[in-house]
């Protein structure tokens, strides 16, 4: 069974600039999140998508946006790129919302804002 | 979502148990115990979890005491591939996010 899987592996965009970074959950997964790890910071969850609608996010500005397709892959948009942004962002889907349900991570894309 | 305290790093030698504890004192009802471990650079990685009973799987034993106050991660033994950041958490459903404190750093040595 393949895993999450997360385009592109790694991501070079210039300040003010948008970065779209993409994630396919694991087949018959319908929920996906989205993570973020700035360097020498642990994970800082982003964003729930589940059947289409987005229902949760965590405390980041609006300039950080996505949306999940009726495949349930995934699109995170970042705009008005800032130095801080550069972080890897994982992804990640689970079968399901409710307890029990844990989360699979995919690889992650590292992106770098110069 | 509860609060979790883990030591920030340990050793263990390989081919011995590692026994990685958590506090999570302030654990409601509802919450489930959930551990995962990333290793440099890659996405963290589901391990395993529990609500009450002691659980295991063929990565790891998650023992859970009875006031469900703290549990321990076992992993029964150690290999140099087990060198990981091993985060515990615990959530219920609301909202589905996962929340990360520090983790511990697990050091397997030769």
């Amino acid at each position: 069974e393949a895993g999450v899987t997360q385009s592109p592996t790694h991501l070079i965009k210039t300040r003010g600039q948008q970065a779209t970074l993409r994630c396919s959950p694991i087949s018959g997964h319908t929920s996906v999140y989205w993570y973020q790890q700035a360097l020498g910071l642990g994970l800082q969850f982003l964003l729930w998508y589940d059947e289409g609608e987005e229902r949760n996010r965590g405390n980041f500005p609006p300039r950080f946006s996505g949306r999940q397709f009726p495949n349930y892959s995934s699109e995170l948009n970042v705009n008005a790129l800032e130095l801080e942004d550069s972080a890897l962002y994982l992804c990640a889907s689970s079968l399901a919302t409710g307890r029990g349900y844990e989360q699979y991570f995919g690889p992650g894309t590292r992106l770098t804002v110069t | 979502d509860a609060k979790t305290t883990q030591p920030p790093s340990m050793d263990c030698a390989e081919g011995r148990a590692a026994n990685l504890p958590c506090n999570h004192s302030t654990i409601s009802g509802n919450e489930y115990v959930y551990w995962y471990r990333q290793i440099h650079s890659q996405g963290p990685q589901y391990i395993i979890h529990g609500l009450k009973n002691n659980e295991t799987n063929e990565m790891a034993s998650l023992i859970i005491t009875e006031d469900r106050k703290s549990s321990t991660l076992i992993l029964p033994h150690a290999t140099l591939r087990d060198t990981a950041v091993y985060y515990c958490i615990v959530r219920v459903d609301a909202g589905n996010m996962l929340t990360f404190g520090g983790g511990t750093r697990l050091m397997v040595k030769p």
